[in-house]
């Protein structure tokens, strides 16, 4: 049982360039979520996924897409990478609890982006 | 939308001493708040969460404790150990949010010192 795993752990990028970002979670999860972290701002969400074959728009999507590829896979996708998507990029997955209780999210390693 | 601040920023305590982190919320839908602990090139772990039906939880060393009419949360960590040093973010959820996201703090940075 490996929980959420995301690659890479690092990556550089030219402005310009596109890459996607791999999500794997071993839960049986419903909710799939993909966040980026920057120094004094926390965690903010950029894109999630409830459930197979649902995407939806978090507070920061602007420049990039992703997809829930099955119930296991989400990816995120830089189409044109700018400097101001340096960030350090978090997968997480949350499952839910019978009469809709909250329960914990798990998250991966983390891949550490840097756009030059 | 939900909006969640957290103080402080940084803290650093002495080994031994208590921390206190303080949360607050302004979505009052919002009924499950965790806490989680990250360490230096991992992802954020859970350590404790509370739901809104319960004002306080405790887990050895580690305390929640839950204000609704405030829309206030705490974490309270006892008799600190060089090992706590971490960032620490609080967060926020309700069973009305698509997927229950998740909102987080900004985080605060521990330091215990020895």
């Amino acid at each position: 049982n490996a929980g959420v795993t995301q690659t890479p752990k690092f990556q550089v990028l030219k402005t310009g360039q596109s890459m996607t970002l791999q999500c794997a979670q071993d839960m049986n999860h419903n909710s799939m979520y993909w966040y980026r972290q920057d120094p004094g701002m926390g965690l903010r969400l950029i894109y999630y996924s409830a459930s197979e074959g649902t995407t939806d728009k978090g507070e920061v999507p602007n420049g990039y897409n992703v997809s829930r590829l099955n119930k296991r896979e989400f990816s995120l996708r830089l189409e044109s990478a700018a400097p101001s998507q340096t960030s350090v990029y978090f997968c997480a997955s949350r499952g839910t609890r019978n009469g809709g209780q909250g329960v914990e999210a798990f998250f991966g390693q983390g891949t550490r982006l840097t756009v030059v | 939308g939900e909006n969640v601040e957290q103080h402080p920023s940084t803290l650093s305590v002495q080994e031994g001493d208590s921390a206190v982190i303080k949360c607050t919320y302004s979505d009052s839908a919002s009924n499950y708040f965790p806490w989680y602990k990250q360490e230096l090139g991992k992802g954020p772990q859970l350590i404790i969460d509370i739901r809104s039906n319960v004002g306080e939880k405790k887990d050895q060393r580690i305390a929640v404790t839950l204000n609704k009419t405030a829309k206030h949360f705490s974490l309270h960590i006892t008799e600190t150990q060089p090992e706590d040093s971490a960032v620490y973010f609080c967060a926020a959820s309700s069973r009305a949010r698509s997927a229950r996201q998740l909102t987080f703090g900004s985080g605060t940075q521990l330091t215990v010192l020895p």
